[in-house]
């Protein structure tokens, strides 16, 4: 099994609608982050956070928002899809030191209509 | 502005040949570097790492180069096949509150012709 999931892994939705992309980790790491993918923009990161209490604004926070409902589960929110929200987005793990690699899951892309 | 920098978004190279991807970052402050690959439909995954302490480190048929007085990094991939052929990100780190939060380059999408 995936040490990093993400559901669903594809999502239309309309503009206005409220929506939510989970992620779980089975590698028990303490740090989870959410980045999102636009074409020639890399990775962008959204948010992270570094415990269950602790949650911190990414790069490009606006619009989004997220919950860590244990070590293992973090999901993001966008409250009010619009279409500039079009994209692949990425829930990524890493161990307390966070310096070394970042383990990811297999995206979520979502379309905003 | 842009800390990491990938200025190529694309690489052709023929099997067997050498790939050179390269990277540029304007922190001074970042001490720490990781190369991913991605492959469609897929999440990135880690390929190799280096620190500033260092200016190489190998892995197989993976290579990272820093020039820190350039800051300037570079990927060789010898020989390069096939399967190498990926989206490449370069990403940077540095300390910060005894956190390590990695900036992504833009990525190169490198492709190994037969």
């Amino acid at each position: 099994d995936a040490d990093v999931t993400q559901t669903p892994r594809n999502r239309i939705t309309k503009t206005g609608k409220r929506i939510m992309l989970e992620c779980s980790q089975t590698k028990g790491h303490d740090r989870m982050y959410w980045y999102r993918q636009d074409p020639g923009l890399g990775l962008r990161l959204i948010y992270y956070s570094f415990d269950v209490k602790d949650i911190n604004k990414g790069e490009i926070s606006d619009g989004y928002s997220v919950s860590r409902q244990a070590q293992a589960k973090f999901s993001l929110s966008l409250e009010s899809a619009i279409p500039n929200q079009t994209a692949l987005y990425f829930c990524a793990t890493s161990d307390l030191q966070g310096r070394d690699e970042q383990f990811f899951g297999p995206g979520t892309r979502l379309t905003v209509l | 502005d842009q800390q990491v920098k990938q200025n190529s978004p694309s690489l052709s190279v023929q099997e067997g040949r050498i790939s050179i991807l390269n990277c540029d970052y304007t922190n001074s402050m970042f001490d720490y570097f990781l190369w991913y690959k991605k492959y469609p439909a897929e999440g990135p995954t880690f390929l190799i790492s280096i620190s500033s302490i260092k200016d190489k480190n190998e892995d197989g048929r993976f290579t990272v180069f820093l020039n820190k007085s350039a800051k300037h990094l570079s990927l060789h991939i010898v020989p390069s096949q096939p399967g190498d052929s990926a989206v490449y990100f370069c990403a940077a780190s540095a300390a910060s509150g005894g956190s390590y939060i990695p900036t992504f380059g833009r990525g190169t999408s490198l492709i190994v012709h037969p």
